[in-house]
């Protein structure tokens, strides 16, 4: 079975301070990850994904298998980076089947 | 807490049937919830918003006549896949949300084939 782990609930920052949410997965093949963001009244939307490896308003993610890992970090927070983020995993099983799970996020207020 | 349960977890129909999916939260009232579809290699796309009592809102693209959306109580809301094709077969997700603004809570996903 495959999970996805974000160990906070919450994160508190100052502007300007360095910023890292953690995501950790579980599962046995080659995942494929994202994140995604909800701002405040606003729908999901995807802010990243591991295949990319894009930055997107400054945030970067990177796989690490052997940690299974795949933490968000921005190295300068802002205040509109207040929202909440979920870190989610798609495992892609044989006969073109898969699976996407959600970690449960985190949501992350930077505080002025 | 705060769990959201989707069943079935896969279904595999014929082309021309309809296939219903459930989304339960168990231990809280869902406000609002989401019907979302994920494709092979892309991100999520947000299907429908659900609210308890009123009629969903379809995003751009999606046919409300194909993908039904009921949301009778505030624990349940079903999608109903009208006359299935091959192409309708992908994973469907919702989620819920007790609160405007509280955090979302998923199910974990109802895999359609449809053959």
């Amino acid at each position: 079975a495959q999970r996805v782990t974000q160990p906070e609930k919450l994160l508190s920052v100052f502007k300007g301070a360095p910023v890292e949410l953690k995501c950790n997965y579980s599962y046995s093949g080659s995942p494929e990850l994202f994140w995604y963001v909800q701002y405040s009244r606003q729908r999901l939307q995807l802010l990243l994904r591991h295949i990319s490896r894009e930055s997107i308003k400054g945030f970067t993610a990177d796989l690490n298998k052997g940690e299974t890992s795949f933490h968000l970090k921005k190295p300068f927070a802002q205040e509109e980076d207040s929202a909440m983020y979920y870190c989610a995993l798609v495992g892609y099983s044989g006969a073109g089947s898969y699976q996407l799970t959600f970690g449960k996020g985190t949501k992350l207020s930077v505080i002025p | 807490g705060a769990v959201v349960s989707q069943h079935p977890s896969w279904v595999i129909c014929k082309s021309g049937t309809s296939v219903k999916i459930e989304c339960r939260s168990l231990d809280f009232q869902a406000t609002t919830m989401f019907w979302y579809r994920q494709f092979p290699k892309q991100s999520l796309m947000l299907m429908a918003t659900s609210n308890e009592g009123s009629k969903a809102t379809y995003e751009q693209g999606v046919e409300k006549d194909k993908f039904l959306i009921n949301h009778a109580s505030l624990t349940l809301s079903t999608l109903t896949v009208t006359s299935a094709h091959p192409e309708d077969s992908s994973f469907y997700i919702c989620s819920a949300e007790g609160a405007p603004n509280s955090p979302l809570h998923f199910g974990n996903g109802t895999r359609l084939t449809v053959t």
